[in-house]
């Protein structure tokens, strides 16, 4: 079945960094969904490949090839802290996530 | 805006007991998921639902008994509890083959 990996596993920004999160699948997908989840909360749809929807973070995705798809988060806020996940749709298998640590 | 709730939030049962969890969603989606998430893993596919009666295997299942009793419900049920199965179990809905919506989750113990 599908792999996804993810990189980071994570990372540490200082306030107003950016950073691009890095997701890749084992078998090609042309769908790609980013998740955010704050420690204890629940997963928040970032944004979904085709028909993108911003939820007014200043982040964007984009897929390479299928096989690979990136997130980057500008401009970060400690409120960004949390862990990213994404998922392609060929199997329905998450990534194991990125840990996200901002800093003021 | 629809809202997908599952029932209990926090579930603590002693080892070797049948633990059953409860999904509704208010979408209209025929597909329904069930998901573990452990900690500092990502998420791992238990089960999911096409339509109503519908049951799919997902990467974890064994262990596991799921049940599409319509199409706003989908129940999953521990089926003999582990020290292992601490964990919380995630709740989705979406359309087929498109963005999923997530419930809070179930926190699982077992003593």
């Amino acid at each position: 079945g599908q792999q996804v990996q993810q990189s980071p596993a994570s990372l540490v920004l200082q306030e107003g960094e950016n950073a691009e999160l890095q997701c890749s699948f084992s078998i090609s997908t042309n769908q790609v969904q980013w998740f955010y989840q704050r420690p204890g909360g629940r997963l928040i749809g970032l944004s979904y490949i085709p028909g993108m929807k911003p939820t007014g973070k200043q982040t964007s995705s984009t897929v390479t090839k299928g096989r690979h798809s990136s997130l980057t988060i500008s401009s970060s806020q400690t409120t960004d802290s949390g862990t990213y996940f994404c998922r392609g749709n060929n199997k329905l298998t998450f990534g194991q996530g990125t840990v996200l640590s901002v800093i003021p | 805006g629809g809202i997908i709730t599952q029932t209990p939030k926090f579930l603590i049962g002693q080892e070797g007991q049948k633990l059953t969890l409860k999904c509704q969603q208010n979408f209209n989606h025929d597909t329904m998921y069930w998901y573990r998430q452990d900690s500092g893993k990502g998420l791992r596919l238990i089960y999911y639902s096409i339509t109503e009666n519908d049951l799919q295997k997902g990467d974890l299942s064994e262990g596991y008994d799921a049940s599409r009793e319509k199409k706003s419900s989908f129940s999953l049920t521990v089926t003999s509890a582990q020290k292992n199965e601490m964990a919380v179990f995630l709740c989705a809905s979406s359309i087929l083959g498109a963005e999923q919506y997530f419930g809070p989750g179930t926190r699982l113990t077992v003593l």
